[in-house]
């Protein structure tokens, strides 16, 4: 079946440590993005990126850095630059051109930091 | 600039009830309207979408009309079930091929027995 996965589901992390989240795809999606949710809150952009080799920051992008080397994967890594990074983490795929159509979302990766 | 109000909740009703959650927007252009549904621990699934005024998105019991004259994209259901209990965001998308989506805070929404 074609679709999203991100894995861990979830994951904990020592103040000081960077740490990566991974997001795979097989729905030969040009474009991924990575958000952020927060309780009560809806989600907040991070990074973006439409082609591989290629990303741009969203909106909340400071404390993040990701990488796309190959179409399938858009690994999101929370240095520890964050601040404040306990959060659930969502990527999503999305096929660029043709006609409308929407985003299609990972299960969501929580991070919580002790 | 582009934004999208929605009700806040928990929304608490009780099996069978009438469901509303309203969603207003702000855009430039004409944007595609969406309802995302979220379950406990998972990730957004959509749940229907309206891509010009006076559309009509459907699915699962549930539909939206897309009012351009009130900037309204409200989700309604006729009698919930104690399944429907998750999360809904409303959102819209500016551009045509839906890559830059811009989400509602959401509202949780609890099903009674």
């Amino acid at each position: 079946d074609g679709g999203i996965t991100q894995s861990p589901k979830y994951l904990f992390r020592k103040e000081g440590q960077n740490v990566t989240l991974s997001c795979e795809q097989n729905l030969n999606h040009d474009a991924m993005y990575w958000y952020r949710q927060d309780p009560g809150q809806g989600l907040r952009l991070i990074y973006y990126s439409q082609i591989v080799n290629d990303f741009q920051k969203g909106d909340i992008a400071e404390g993040y850095s990701v990488s796309r080397e190959k179409k399938e994967s858009f690994p999101l890594t929370v240095t520890s630059a964050q601040k404040n990074p306990t959060a659930f983490y969502l990527c999503a795929s999305h096929r660029l051109g043709g006609s409308t159509d929407t985003q299609y979302f990972g299960p969501g990766t929580r991070l919580t930091v002790l | 600039g582009d934004s999208v109000t929605q009700m806040e909740g928990p929304v608490t009703l009780s099996e069978e009830a009438f469901l509303t959650i309203n969603c207003t927007y702000t855009a430039t252009g004409y944007p595609s309207l969406f309802w995302y549904v979220q379950y406990p621990g998972e990730g957004l699934q959509l749940l229907l979408k309206a891509t010009k005024a006076d559309d009509k998105g459907s699915n699962k019991g549930f539909e939206a009309t897309y009012r351009k004259e009130t900037t309204s994209f409200h989700l309604e259901k006729g009698s919930v079930q104690v399944s429907d209990s998750a999360v809904y965001f409303c959102a819209l998308s500016v551009d045509s091929s839906a890559s830059k989506i811009i989400f509602g805070s959401g509202t949780r929404l609890s099903i009674r027995p």
